[in-house]
């Protein structure tokens, strides 16, 4: 499979507790993007890489939450201290750097914190 | 802040019925109009996209029609069909950096057979 994948799928945590969700965007592709996706609603930014270089972060971005791609391969996203509110789905993306190029979303992390 | 309006929130089309999804943006900096289909438990996948220098694309049964100066642009599915039953979302963004995309709030479509 060469497509973007997230691990994992889903995640149970409890109210407080720190989580990290992985990315492995398509191997060719330098710019990888977070976006978080509540019920009912569209992706919303969060966050996105040019190779290892973090170029953007929404003002959700809150000081919880924590964005990494070293060596500009995989992407890891930590939300610390979870609140109820974080519960959604959490998507990444990949693409090329150059304009108007197709970004390939992966299959998301849903988060549930009870 | 909503940049990008979409519209309506649901929709139910008989099938070989046109699904029609509106969307309006608010930044002229935007020039990159995408279109995603997402299925449930997966992520959003490109339909069709277009940028504001033509006023209609056309992809198969999907056509994009865009107005510059109202900044409006929709999608219509031509000769529906149960299959295209899915969550649609425009978007936008900024065509020569591929930046960051903004999504509208998406539409539930329902294909009746």
């Amino acid at each position: 499979d060469t497509g973007v994948s997230q691990d994992p799928r889903h995640k149970i945590t409890k109210r407080g507790q720190n989580v990290t969700f992985r990315c492995d965007p398509i191997s060719e592709h330098n710019r990888l993007y977070w976006y978080r996706q509540t019920l009912g609603q569209g992706p919303e930014f969060l966050t996105y890489f040019q190779n290892e270089a973090q170029l953007e972060k929404s003002r959700l971005l809150s000081d919880r939450f924590s964005a990494e791609r070293p060596k500009g391969s995989f992407s890891t996203l930590e939300i610390q201290r979870t609140e109820q509110g974080d519960s959604a789905m959490y998507l990444c993306a990949s693409s090329f750097s150059r304009g108007g190029t197709e970004a390939f979303f992966g299959q998301g992390t849903r988060l549930t914190v009870v | 802040q909503q940049q990008v309006k979409q519209s309506p929130q649901s929709l139910i089309v008989q099938k070989g019925g046109i699904p029609i999804i509106n969307c309006a943006y608010e930044n002229t900096a935007f020039d990159y109009f995408p279109w995603y289909q997402q299925f449930p438990g997966k992520g959003p996948a490109l339909l069709i996209a277009i940028r504001p220098d033509v006023s209609e694309k056309k992809e198969g049964r999907f056509t994009i029609s865009f107005n510059k100066s109202a900044k409006q642009f929709s999608l219509h599915i031509m000769d529906s069909q149960p299959g295209d039953s899915a969550t649609y979302f425009c978007a936008a963004s900024r065509y020569s950096s591929a930046s960051k995309i903004i999504f509208g709030s998406g539409t539930r479509l329902s294909i009746r057979p």
